[in-house]
């Protein structure tokens, strides 16, 4: 079964700054992809950006880029000039990749890091 | 468009009544998720509809769980005989394929049994 292992409950950053967030992961599977999620205190889950395993170049979006490293089975996220609104919990996830006639597409997460943004 | 819809969006039960959760797919979506997220657990994927499929089941924590899709659209998530461990937040996502589709998130039902 694949974990995701989240190691910080909680960061806190200054606003204008940047902050990473760790995962690793472990699975046996060489095709999968990851996801950073946030969730604001409305509960909405919010998909910050997502990487295929396949891919060697990092994803990036925006302030928000990842450091993908496959062997170590690590995938951490980078907020950079953080802002106000970035203030939420983050979930990294994984989701194995489906092929015909396989089984359960759900994503497997982390138990989450809250980031605080001081002002 | 609309996003994935649930209701209610809060839900108060006593211990042993049956409650149903709803959810509203993003219209074209055929994929469809229930997760759980707790306190303790964390975020616990439930169960998986794939247009009008069977669902695969394999991730529902007891026979006390059931849910239902119609018409390859709407889904019904239903808790008999509630427990207070199964308070929690019950997510809904769809996506529109499979593998690497993005899953969309609805605002979640916040369930209580006291």
């Amino acid at each position: 079964a694949q974990t995701v292992t989240q190691s910080q409950p909680e960061m806190s950053v200054q606003e204008a700054e940047t902050v990473t967030l760790s995962c690793t992961y472990d699975t046996s599977e060489s095709d999968y992809y990851l996801f950073w999620y946030k969730q604001p205190p409305s509960r909405q889950m919010i998909l910050v950006i997502r990487q295929e395993a396949y891919k060697q170049q990092n994803a990036t979006e925006n302030r928000f880029s990842v450091n993908f490293q496959k062997a170590a089975k690590s995938f951490s996220l980078k907020i950079s000039d953080s802002q106000l609104g970035d203030a939420a919990m983050y979930f990294c996830a994984y989701r194995r990749v489906m092929y015909s006639g396989g089984g359960a597409d759900g994503l497997t997460f982390g138990k989450g890091t809250h980031l605080i943004i001081q002002p | 468009g609309a996003g994935v819809s649930q209701s209610p969006s809060n839900k108060v039960t006593e211990k042993g009544k049956d409650v149903e959760l709803r959810c509203d797919p993003i219209s074209g979506h055929t994929a469809l998720y229930w997760y759980r997220q707790s306190l303790g657990q964390g975020l616990e994927f439930l169960i998986y509809f794939q247009g009008n499929s069977a669902p695969d089941k394999s991730g529902l924590p007891s026979d006390r769980f059931s849910a239902e899709r119609t018409g390859g659209s709407v889904s019904t998530l239903t808790i008999q005989r509630t427990q207070q461990e199964d308070s929690a937040v019950y997510l809904c996502a769809s996506s529109l394929k499979t593998g690497g589709g993005e899953q969309y998130f609805g605002p979640g039902t916040r369930l209580t049994v006291t």
